[in-house]
């Protein structure tokens, strides 16, 4: 069975700090990684994708993965209140799948 | 109109009822999927489709049946429906690609079945 697992939280961090966010995997051949970003009610939405071993930033975000570890990571750094939501981490087990772990519930305390 | 659409946003109806839930994709993707999200719990994968076939059908109750006419559009029919069966259904569209594709989501329907 593949699997995307997630701590559920919830991550309590206060305004301003650095969030971290982590995620492993179990299929060893996933190329493409994904984080999303979900409010409550809301539909999920992209925050980053990575493909290669290392980093990869997009303004606050930075994304991070190790291929040998099957582990990717997300770092939100200067965290706002409205980073409060749950991050969707979903790695691809086929061309046209992927497979989102259960989510980490981010909570930012003003 | 951009990105993924779905209608209806909200739907109520009994369990005898007949319904169908409507996606629509403007992006050029040739993949779509459907997804169940019932309250407080995680993505659940229904089916997936790959240049209107269908590739995955995650063991889901022959109640939901899923039509894909073309790579832009999915529609999910739903009759005699459970009140287990309210949820957020989503749909998402890809580009199928080596190695996997970003999913795009659309904005959800809200399903309650009295």
């Amino acid at each position: 069975q593949k699997e995307v697992e997630q701590n559920s939280g919830p991550l309590s961090v206060p305004e301003g700090a650095i969030a971290s966010l982590n995620c492993t995997y179990s299929d060893r051949v996933s190329q493409s990684f994904f984080w999303y970003r979900q409010y409550s009610g809301k539909s999920p939405e992209l925050i980053m994708s990575i493909y290669s071993n290392g980093d990869k930033e997009d303004g606050r975000f930075t994304a991070q993965l190790n291929k040998a570890s099957q582990y990717v990571s997300l770092l939100i750094r200067d965290s706002q209140p409205s980073d409060s939501a749950t991050y969707l981490c979903a790695a691809a087990v086929r061309d046209d799948k992927i497979i989102f772990g259960k989510g980490t519930r981010l909570h930012i305390l003003p | 109109e951009t990105g993924v659409t779905q209608t209806p946003r909200h739907l109520v109806m009994g369990m005898t009822n007949k319904k169908s839930l409507k996606c629509e994709q403007h992006l050029g993707h040739n993949a779509m999927y459907w997804y169940k999200q019932s309250a407080k719990k995680p993505l659940e994968l229904m089916f997936v489709y790959n240049f209107k076939e269908q590739t995955e059908n995650n063991s889901v109750p022959s109640r939901f049946s899923p039509e894909c006419p073309n790579s832009s559009h999915l529609f999910l029919h739903l009759h005699t429906l459970q009140p287990e069966d309210s949820a957020l259904y989503l749909c998402a569209s890809s580009q199928v690609v080596s190695g996997g594709g970003t999913q795009y989501f659309g904005p959800g329907t809200r399903l309650l079945v009295l």
